[in-house]
């Protein structure tokens, strides 16, 4: 029953250092989404994917790029770190269809730049 | 565009006691709301959901109405427990411009007390 799995949990990187978040979905949701949360300052969309091969923009996308060549994977690519991506990114999944179903979340990545 | 504010914490209480937490949204068209309760080192969990005016969403003692005319779905909880400490998210679905996409509020962190 693992859902949505993201690696590592948390992980330290300096500045100008490149890095991808890993998320992985077992539910064969067509939908993908990453989120950073900052503190006192809710989720906030980063990026996110209709179905495979497909992505879009979200609230927040400078400096991060994202692909999604497969159904389940859905990664997250920060190109030259900087301390203002210091947060808490999660990534989430749901069904497609209808906007009442819910999206269904990993554990989350804790990423530090110094 | 759309926007959901909730009640600023962090809410004490003791055991027992009743919870209220505040959200109202703006929107265009008729939104999905949900609750999203996150515990401490976790990603989100669904706590909650409605899709229509008037509609009411409950789970494990808690519950949230849809009203359309104050554009409000306040959380609910008629005794709380310590094991309710936790932080919970308001959020509305987006059905603009593709992807579902979720709007969340900034979170309201509970503690509940001996």
């Amino acid at each position: 029953n693992a859902g949505v799995t993201q690696t590592p949990k948390f992980r330290i990187l300096k500045i100008g250092q490149s890095m991808t978040l890993q998320c992985t979905q077992d539910m064969n949701h067509n939908y993908m989404y990453w989120y950073r949360q900052d503190p006192g300052m809710g989720l906030k969309l980063i990026y996110y994917s209709v179905g495979a091969g497909i992505t879009d923009k979200g609230e927040v996308p400078n400096g991060y790029n994202v692909s999604r060549s497969t159904t389940e994977d859905f990664p997250l690519r920060l190109e030259l770190a900087a301390p203002s991506q210091t947060s808490v990114y999660f990534c989430a999944s749901r069904v497609g269809g209808q906007g009442n179903q819910p999206q269904h979340f990993g554990d989350g990545t804790r990423l530090s730049i110094l | 565009g759309n926007s959901v504010t909730q009640m600023e914490g962090p809410v004490t209480l003791s055991e027992e006691a009743f919870l209220t937490i505040n959200c109202t949204y703006t929107a265009t068209g008729y939104p999905s709301l949900f609750w999203y309760v996150q515990y401490p080192g976790e990603g989100l969990q669904l706590l909650l959901k409605a899709t229509k005016a008037d509609d009411k969403g409950s789970n494990k003692g808690f519950e949230a109405t849809y009203r359309k005319e104050t554009t409000s779905f306040h959380l609910e909880k008629g005794s709380v427990q310590v094991s309710d400490s936790a932080v919970y998210f308001c959020a509305l679905s987006d059905f603009t411009g593709g992807g579902n996409k979720l709007t969340f509020g900034t979170g309201t962190q509970l503690k509940v007390e001996l």
